[in-house]
């Protein structure tokens, strides 16, 4: 079945740095990918819509600036959190679309210091 | 817009009992309609869709749910419920092939031995 990664599967970073996470389908290829963020027991919320070769879509709300997202292939999106605050701790999901439907990555724990 | 509700926070079953998860959805157009279930740190794992055709769909370990036009419902049912069914369950949906999916607030279900 159709695989999808995340890495790093955790990290910590310090309040004002830069966190990059990536995201790859390991066995197809997607030309959209998703990224979610999930605060500790609650649902996922869309941050944006990662399409290959073209600008992210982001949600109403979601700062474009701070969440960089690339979509450099079709098996890579990467979102980078700049300019970390402890507010960005959170849990990053990622998916990827094939046909009709999203397969979903492990996940990202980031926390922010 | 489109929205689902999990109208329950928690359910909790006997081994062995049956267990229904309920989910109503909002959505303009047909639905594509989704459960994924979550165990503690980890991404999401697909059970089951519904597209089109047979309104009972039969999904991974067991599950099943039945698509409900008239009610605009996608409950969530296994027969015969396990420990290890105890976890996070979301319900989502999107309009056709758009792949945006918006999720419900999550369902815990805890079954006891």
């Amino acid at each position: 079945g159709a695989v999808v990664s995340q890495h790093p599967s955790w990290v910590i970073c310090k309040s004002g740095t830069s966190v990059k996470i990536e995201c790859r389908s390991l066995d197809f290829q997607a030309t959209t990918m998703f990224w979610y963020r999930q605060f500790p027991k609650q649902s996922l919320m869309l941050m944006a819509t990662s399409n290959e070769g073209s600008k992210a879509t982001y949600e109403q709300g979601v700062e474009k600036d701070k969440f960089l997202i690339n979509h450099a292939s079709l098996t890579l999106s990467t979102l980078t959190v700049t300019s970390a605050h402890p507010e960005d701790s959170s849990f990053y999901i990622c998916s990827a679309a094939q046909t009709d439907e999203q397969y979903f990555g492990p996940g990202t724990r980031l926390t922010v210091t | 817009a489109q929205s689902v509700a999990q109208p329950e926070d928690q359910v909790n079953v006997a081994e062995g009992n049956p267990l229904t998860v309920k989910c109503t959805y909002s959505v303009s157009g047909n639905p594509y309609l989704f459960w994924y279930v979550q165990y503690p740190n980890r991404g999401l794992q697909f059970l089951l869709k519904y597209i089109t055709g047979d309104n009972l769909v039969k999904g991974s370990y067991g599950f099943e749910a039945e698509f409900n036009k008239s009610q605009t419902s996608f409950h969530l049912k296994k027969p015969s419920a396990l420990v290890s069914d105890s976890a996070l369950y979301f319900c989502a949906v999107s309009r056709s092939n758009d792949y945006k999916l918006s999720f419900g607030a999550g369902t815990t279900v805890t079954v006891r031995a």
